[in-house]
């Protein structure tokens, strides 16, 4: 079955750090750009970050310098690290995966069920 | 950064009607337009790519249009399973989302 499985989502406090997981089967992993996408509480869509098939990796400004994206191929998995962690970045975060390659692909066509992340004290 | 303002926030409908949903652009982007469907508890779903290309899978009662700033979402005779929150997305400079429509049962 072609999916992607989010976990590592949880309790922490502000300034704390957090570790997302996303698990992809069913499709080649390797050769797919792929996105973390979050949605605060009763809240819309925000994409947050991209990491291409050969690692070229962007942000959204309410992230950069604090959150990194990675990923290992050869486990087929997307990572988030979270650092400085802010009451704001309490969410759902979604991976989601990029449909193509050209401009015109770059759509969202799979996404995962989110994990939580809830930054309080 | 692109802006997406979608309209309205939320529209009440019955089985059977057709809804529009509005999804404007802060600059033009083309026809680089995706809408997802997003139930309670659930990820967004692909309806329509390139603002009017269905997804495979998706009913024809879903159909797009538009190209530059202005968008439309067209639900034809509305079904149960079709309430749900609508969001379009840009993606022709980074990614971008509206804030969503909420589809209530009137």
């Amino acid at each position: 079955e072609v999916q992607l499985v989010e976990s590592g989502g949880g309790l922490v406090q502000p300034g704390g750090s957090l570790r997302l997981s996303c698990a992809a089967s069913g499709f080649s992993f390797s050769t797919y750009r792929m996105n973390w996408v979050r949605q605060a509480p009763g809240r819309g869509l925000e994409w947050i970050s991209y990491i291409s098939s050969g690692n070229h990796v962007l942000y959204s400004d309410s992230v950069k310098g604090r959150f990194t994206i990675s990923r290992d191929n050869a486990r087929n998995s997307l990572f988030l690290q979270m650092n400085s962690l802010r009451a704001e970045d309490t969410a759902l975060y979604y991976c989601a995966r990029r449909y193509g390659d050209s401009n015109s692909g770059r759509y969202f066509d799979l996404w995962g069920r989110g994990t939580l992340v809830t930054v309080s004290s | 950064d692109i802006r997406m303002t979608q309209s309205p926030s939320t529209l009440s409908a019955s089985v059977g009607d057709t809804v529009t949903v509005t999804c404007r652009a802060s600059q033009s982007i083309g026809t680089l337009l995706a809408w997802y469907q997003q139930k309670p508890g659930k990820a967004p779903n692909l309806l329509i790519y390139e603002a009017s290309t269905l997804e495979s899978g998706v009913p024809s009662r879903f159909s797009g249009t538009g190209s530059g700033t202005e968008f439309t979402l067209t639900i034809s005779t509305l079904q149960p399973d079709d309430f749900a929150t609508y969001y379009c997305q840009q993606y022709n400079s980074f990614w971008t989302f509206g804030q969503g429509t909420k589809v209530e049962n009137k």
